[in-house]
């Protein structure tokens, strides 16, 4: 099977930067998105093809991809930013999610 | 604007069946691939299933496999999802999204609750 592993939590004061890995097992050449899901809310896409932002994402969100680890990096993090965030690749006939990061802002 | 509204969603008993549908507005329906994705309560986010524009290619995950079926009407811009042999381990919001076309979901429904419990 083809599994992307994330931290469980990131902590990160406001203002500050925050770094969410994930970390592919048969990484090839799968594009990586990520997506924010705030308690209670459809998930949204913040970062498509490993490093674009949909229109309406906020700067400060951004994405890299090196080997077998993407990073989704929040600059300037926000207290609106708190939420879970997952990445997610995409093989022949198969979308896989990461497991997901919870972003704590305090 | 792009809206996806599901509906369909409820409490049915292990072993029993459920259609979930998904309407489907503001894009052209028929251009774009669509998913089915779902979330355990308190859990992270599970891809189900994924349909072609066309209905041409389907694929699912393994742990829906021979029990789920995607489906779609193009004339109806509608996006379906037949659950036969439910478990309790299918209890989940069930969540449908469109493909961008390039990489990623670019726009999800609301999500529907199904809860399979006797």
């Amino acid at each position: 099977s083809y599994e992307l592993t994330q931290p469980p939590s990131v902590s990160v004061s406001p203002g500050q930067t925050a770094s969410i890995s994930c970390s592919g097992d048969k990484w090839g050449d799968e594009f990586v998105c990520w997506y924010q899901q705030k308690p209670g809310q459809s998930p949204v896409l913040v970062i498509y093809q490993d490093t674009k932002r949909p229109s309406g994402i906020p700067e400060r969100f951004s994405g890299s991809k090196s080997g077998n680890t993407a990073t989704l990096t929040i600059s300037g993090t926000q207290t609106m930013d708190e939420a879970d965030y997952y990445c997610q690749a995409w093989g022949t006939g198969l979308w896989v999610f990461g497991s997901g990061t919870k972003v704590t802002v305090l | 604007q792009v809206q996806l509204v599901e509906s369909g969603g409820g409490v049915v008993q292990p072993g029993r069946s459920l259609r979930l549908s998904c309407a489907a507005s503001g894009f052209i329906f028929s251009d774009y691939s669509m998913h089915w994705v779902r979330q355990a309560p308190g859990k992270g986010l599970e891809w189900v299933t994924v349909i072609a524009s066309d209905g041409s290619n389907k694929y699912y995950a393994d742990s829906v496999m021979g029990r789920f079926t995607i489906s779609r009407d193009n004339s109806r811009d509608t996006l379906y999802l037949q659950m036969n042999t439910l478990r309790p381990e299918d209890t989940a919001v069930y969540y449908c999204s469109k493909d961008s076309g390039v990489s990623g979901m670019d726009y999800w429904g609301q999500g529907v609750l199904v809860t399979v419990s006797s």
